[in-house]
């Protein structure tokens, strides 16, 4: 059974920053692209950003460019996603998600408020 | 950037009516367009990827069809279990995008 977990949501400070962390099991890790789906609170779904499998390509959503990083490590079989300078715009639910063009496999999500 | 306009917001059926969502690109997305439900609460769940072809155990009710600019999800008979929301996606262009969601309430 595919199953990703995502960690590391949280209150946050504007300004501030927070590491998302996502492990996955029952697939083969190596063999796909990943990425981070996020959806504000009552509002629709955007995408972030997606890793290639060996990490060497990443592609970023503008609003985040340069303050977002995300990274892999495949002998954990773990995504991660480095956020800061976050703004109150950020907060949402951040998805892990299987898949660089397609999202076959989504996580439960992590809520990630950004909050004075 | 691609965008992604549904409609309509919100489409108020019964179980057993047909239903019928459109979504229309920007530009073309050749057949690179994913369809999506959410329930609340709930993550979303692939439906349909390359504008017709169902995602694994996605039952035969859900078809797709379009290309270009002009795609639709058809919902064959409702059942309870599909009053949701729904979402298409491109990957046409390196930056992913969404739709706003169409809304399929009773």
């Amino acid at each position: 059974e595919v199953q990703l977990v995502e960690s590391g949501g949280g209150l946050v400070q504007p300004g501030g920053s927070l590491r998302l962390s996502c492990t996955v099991s029952g697939f083969t890790f190596t063999n796909y692209w990943m990425s981070w789906v996020r959806q504000a609170p009552g509002k629709g779904l955007e995408w972030v950003a997606n890793i290639k499998e060996d990490g060497s390509d990443k592609y970023y959503v503008d609003s985040v460019k340069g303050r977002f990083t995300i990274s892999r490590d495949n002998a954990k079989n773990s995504l991660y996603l480095q956020m800061s300078s976050l703004r109150a715009e950020d907060t949402a639910i951040f998805y892990c998600v299987r898949g660089g063009g397609y999202f076959d496999n989504w996580g439960q999500g992590t809520l990630v408020t950004v909050s004075s | 950037e691609i965008v992604l306009t549904q409609s309509p917001a919100t489409l108020s059926l019964s179980p057993g009516e047909r239903a019928t969502l459109s979504c229309r690109a920007s530009q073309s997305v050749s057949s690179y367009l994913a369809w999506y439900q959410q329930k609340p609460g709930q993550a979303p769940r692939l439906l349909i990827y390359d504008a017709s072809k169902r995602a694994t155990g996605i039952p035969a009710r859900f078809s797709g069809s379009g290309s270009g600019t002009v795609f639709t999800l058809a919902i064959s008979s409702l059942e309870p279990e599909d009053f949701a929301i729904y979402y298409c996606q491109q990957r046409s262009d390196w930056l992913r995008t969404f739709g706003p969601g169409t809304k399929v309430d009773i």
